[in-house]
């Protein structure tokens, strides 16, 4: 089946140093999502990128979807401790836009930020 | 809207017993699936549905049985409890794709425990 390599699978910052984690895909993705889960919490929606290159910001994150839509990064500049917690990428089965209802997730980095 | 709901919050079962984890939700969202959380192998995918009467089976679907006879209800039931089944039981929902983005709404999840 469908794989997503996520990685680092760990990220210890300092505070106010910048954070990357990395997804990617050896099939064309139709879109990729990326997902938060604060520690003893449940997955919560960030964002979807479906055009291939495609760059997003929220305040301090930048998503990108690679252009032969096959991987795809997320950003945080200057980490704060409100972004503790494990980041997931997660993705549709190959080629079929619309099926976010079943999903193929990474197995997510955990960022911790030392204060 | 009460979102995604899951009972219970925890269950401690003995092997060979059974039981049931409650989902609900009441956004009319027509998809729903059920994800299993272990220590480092991000969310995998059990069973989904597409609509009330619909089901299909996800990544890892032995040991567990669905139904779907509501759009609001997919409960997901253990026939036989393992210790391989301990582990965080997660519940989701979304509905078709508005302006192109289909998240994933998921319940705060169901610590189970097999011993």
């Amino acid at each position: 089946g469908q794989q997503v390599m996520q990685i680092p699978q760990y990220q210890h910052v300092q505070e106010g140093e910048d954070f990357t984690t990395y997804c990617n895909s050896s099939t064309t993705l139709s879109n990729i999502q990326w997902y938060k889960q604060r520690p003893g919490g449940h997955p919560v929606f960030l964002i979807q990128l479906v055009k291939s290159g495609e760059v997003k910001k929220q305040k301090r994150l930048t998503f990108q979807f690679g252009e032969a839509k096959k991987n795809s990064s997320l950003h945080i500049t200057a980490t704060q401790t409100t972004d503790v917690g494990t980041y997931f990428c997660a993705a549709p089965p190959g080629g079929s836009g619309g099926s976010n209802y079943k999903l193929t997730f990474g197995k997510g980095t955990l960022l911790t930020v030392n204060p | 809207n009460a979102g995604v709901t899951q009972t219970p919050k925890f269950q401690v079962l003995k092997t060979g017993q059974s039981m049931t984890l409650q989902c609900a939700q009441d956004m009319n969202h027509e998809y729903m699936s059920w994800y299993r959380q272990d220590p480092g192998m991000g969310l995998r995918l059990i069973h989904y549905s597409v609509g009330a009467g619909i089901t299909d089976q996800g990544e890892v679907p032995n040991g567990y049985n669905v139904s779907r006879s509501t759009t609001e209800d997919f409960p997901l039931r253990l026939l036989s409890a393992a210790p391989s089944q301990t582990s965080v039981y997660f519940c989701a929902s979304s509905n078709t794709p508005s302006g192109g983005v289909s998240e994933q709404y998921f319940g705060p999840g169901t610590r189970l425990t097999v011993t």
